[in-house]
């Protein structure tokens, strides 16, 4: 069935080092791919999406390419600071634009001064 | 860009007793709401989903009976906990979708009974 894997955390990582946050999704037909961040005691917002195979989203320095042929969204940032701390869901939709969202279980990420 | 405003954001309640939660739209019409629970270090759970005018869809295991939604406009939507227990206390999230948004998510709340 429909489903995203992520890697799991907690992920500790120093400021300015590099960060990589592996997901994988499992889905029929095309779908919208996303990543949505969670800070601490808030909703989620949403950081970045790709719509189709090879497209690349990116904000605040996060990046994710859209990778058919390995069905991955993997996340990176090139230099992590502290107030990147904070929980980031992948997520695909599948069923159209307003269809079923589908989340992975999410990874914490922890940036120490 | 579509805003969507979760009211309260925060609420203690007793043992018992029914709260309600708020999920507005507050610049795009929602033509669906989806209402999450999130427990601790866990991902969001789908609980229901909602189209203007029409009943909602629950999700398998959550009791609608427990968990009245609402979805009386296309920019208001509702979640009452009914006599709430401790094991209710968790995190609440709604998110709207309509006209040319996407997924657009509240703030949550944060429910804790005693």
């Amino acid at each position: 069935g429909n489903s995203v894997t992520q890697m799991e955390g907690p992920v500790t990582l120093s400021e300015e080092a590099f960060l990589t946050i592996n997901c994988t999704y499992t889905a029929t037909g095309y779908p919208s791919l996303f990543w949505y961040v969670q800070y601490p005691g808030e909703g989620l917002q949403l950081l970045l999406k790709a719509t189709k195979a090879d497209d690349k989203g990116s904000n605040k320095g996060f990046e994710a390419t859209y990778r058919k042929e390995t069905t991955s969204f993997h996340l990176e940032k090139g230099s992590v600071q502290v107030s990147d701390s904070a929980v980031y869901f992948c997520a695909f939709i599948y069923g159209g634009s307003q269809g079923n969202l589908i989340f992975g279980k999410g990874t914490k990420l922890s940036v120490k001064p | 860009g579509a805003v969507v405003s979760q009211h309260p954001s925060w609420v203690i309640c007793k043992s018992g007793t029914s709260v309600k939660i708020e999920c507005r739209s507050l610049d795009f019409q929602a033509t669906t709401m989806f209402w999450y629970r999130q427990f601790p270090k866990q991902s969001l759970m789908l609980m229901a989903t909602s189209n203007e005018g029409s009943k909602a869809t629950y999700e398998q295991g959550v009791e609608k009976d427990k968990f009245l939604i609402n979805h009386a406009s296309l920019t208001l939507s509702t979640l009452t906990v009914t006599s709430a227990h401790p094991e209710d206390s968790s995190f609440y999230i709604c998110s709207a979708t309509g006209g040319y948004y996407g997924y657009t998510f509240g703030s949550g709340t944060r429910l804790t009974v005693v």
